[in-house]
């Protein structure tokens, strides 16, 4: 089954800590996205990849990193520097113009 | 620079009613349009998408939505909606060259019995 894998589901994060979204795709995609989600602000960019070794800040980079070390996966890891950092993500991969999105991930602050 | 406005922030119909979602764009240059669909908790799927050719575009659940580039709209419309309908909708546009989005803030649909 081809797609696009996001874990873990729901995620905890603690108050100074670092955590990391995983994200793997099987579809043979070049570019991959981060997307950042909170009520009534629709999706904001965080970082995108076009190609393996290379990727672009977003329009709210700040506070968090990603790699892309391998074609099919982009991590994001959330640093102890976002200091709101509950929200939605959502990753992406996309071919001829067109994404396509996994599940998400729910990021929480204990 | 382009942007995506949704004028709609919450849209209640009730079932088998006609419904459209508004959605306008700004751009300077050409850009691809899509609609996508989101249910709770769950990630984006793709209704449907304008990359070129006819201005009137059919996409899945019966959804459909024109391109009209005098007025930069892109309006989504479903002659009946069903209570399976009742999500939220995303209108995005995207730079050609780069793939990436530009998303509205989302039209919450909520359909009635």
């Amino acid at each position: 089954d081809g797609g696009i894998t996001q874990s873990p589901k729901y995620l905890f994060r603690k108050e100074g800590q670092n955590v990391t979204l995983s994200c793997e795709q099987n579809l043979n995609h070049d570019a991959m996205y981060w997307y950042r989600q909170d009520p009534g602000q629709g999706l904001r960019l965080i970082y995108y990849s076009q190609i393996v070794n290379d990727f672009q800040k977003g329009d709210i980079a700040e506070g968090y990193s990603v790699s892309r070390e391998k074609k099919e996966s982009f991590p994001l890891t959330v640093t102890s520097a976002q200091k709101n950092p509950t929200a939605f993500y959502l990753c992406a991969s996309s071919i001829r113009n067109i994404q396509y999105f996994g599940a998400g991930t729910r990021l929480s602050v204990l | 620079a382009q942007s995506v406005t949704q004028l709609d922030s919450q849209v209640p119909v009730f079932e088998e009613a006609p419904v459209e979602l508004r959605c306008n764009y700004s751009s300077s240059v050409s850009v691809y349009l899509f609609w996508y669909v989101q249910y709770p908790n769950q990630g984006l799927q793709l209704l449907l998408k304008y990359l070129s050719g006819s201005t009137l575009v059919k996409g899945i659940n019966g959804f459909e939505a024109e391109f009209n580039k005098s007025q930069t709209s892109f309006h989504l419309r479903k002659p009946s909606v069903h209570i399976s309908d009742t999500a939220e909708y995303f209108c995005a546009v995207s730079d050609p060259n780069t793939d990436k989005l530009i998303f509205g803030t989302g039209t919450r649909l909520q359909v009635f019995p």
